[in-house]
């Protein structure tokens, strides 16, 4: 079935450097791709979002780039901050009316200070 | 606005008990998912709906049952709960008729299942 494979699955960076988290997807339909912060035990929340008709989109320290030929998507933040460390996800729409979504398995990155 | 409402936050059932998790949205958003979470992988979509009357399979529906007679709330039903089925579980909305939309998240239900 369509999946979305993200690495690394931990990252761990010292505070100030820069952190880059890659994903792939197989559906070449998809056209929305969500990335998502979850600190423990709290709920999923959006920091960024891309659609398939931009290559690229920044919001202060986070940027995400998509390359639809390769079928991969990649979140950048910049200048980490060990508010910063938390569960990263990447997601994919697909299916009929991209009413679908499907998610990476998570990334956790740790800033140290 | 209360967002995404999730209830309850916790609960353990007994193997083949059955149970309703509650999903209410005071949004207007047409668009509501159910996913569940294990641990070490993202979250997995159950079932969704676009709007009021119509729902649809996702990644994993089997051993759930959803419906959307209002806008507002979107129940999962467990019909019997296995071991297999404990996991977090998230409601999520969005605007519009598709998921290209960000979606908001309520707090989660942590199930367990003895």
């Amino acid at each position: 079935g369509e999946n979305v494979e993200q690495h690394p699955s931990t990252l761990s960076v010292q505070e100030g450097d820069s952190a880059v988290i890659k994903c792939t997807y197989s559906d070449s339909a998809s056209n929305y791709f969500p990335w998502y912060k979850q600190e423990l035990g709290k709920r999923p929340q959006l920091i960024i979002d891309i659609r398939s008709n931009v290559g690229e989109k920044k919001d202060q320290r986070i940027a995400v780039t998509l390359n639809k030929t390769a079928k991969h998507f990649s979140l950048h933040i910049t200048e980490t901050q060990p508010e910063d460390s938390a569960v990263y996800f990447c997601a994919a729409s697909i299916g009929r009316g991209n009413n679908d979504m499907r998610f990476g398995a998570g990334t956790r990155l740790t800033v140290k200070p | 606005n209360a967002g995404v409402t999730q209830t309850p936050k916790f609960q353990v059932l007994k193997t083949g008990q059955s149970m309703t998790l509650q999903c209410a949205q005071d949004m207007n958003h047409e668009y509501m998912s159910w996913y569940r979470q294990d641990p070490g992988m993202g979250l997995r979509l159950i079932h969704y709906s676009v709007g009021a009357g119509i729902t649809d399979q996702g990644e994993v529906p089997n051993g759930y049952n959803v419906s959307r007679s209002t806008t507002e709330d979107f129940p999962l039903r467990l019909l019997s709960a296995a071991p297999s089925q404990t996991s977090v579980y998230f409601c999520a909305s969005s605007w519009f008729r598709d998921s290209n939309q960000p979606q908001h998240f309520g707090d989660g239900t942590r199930l367990s299942i003895l």
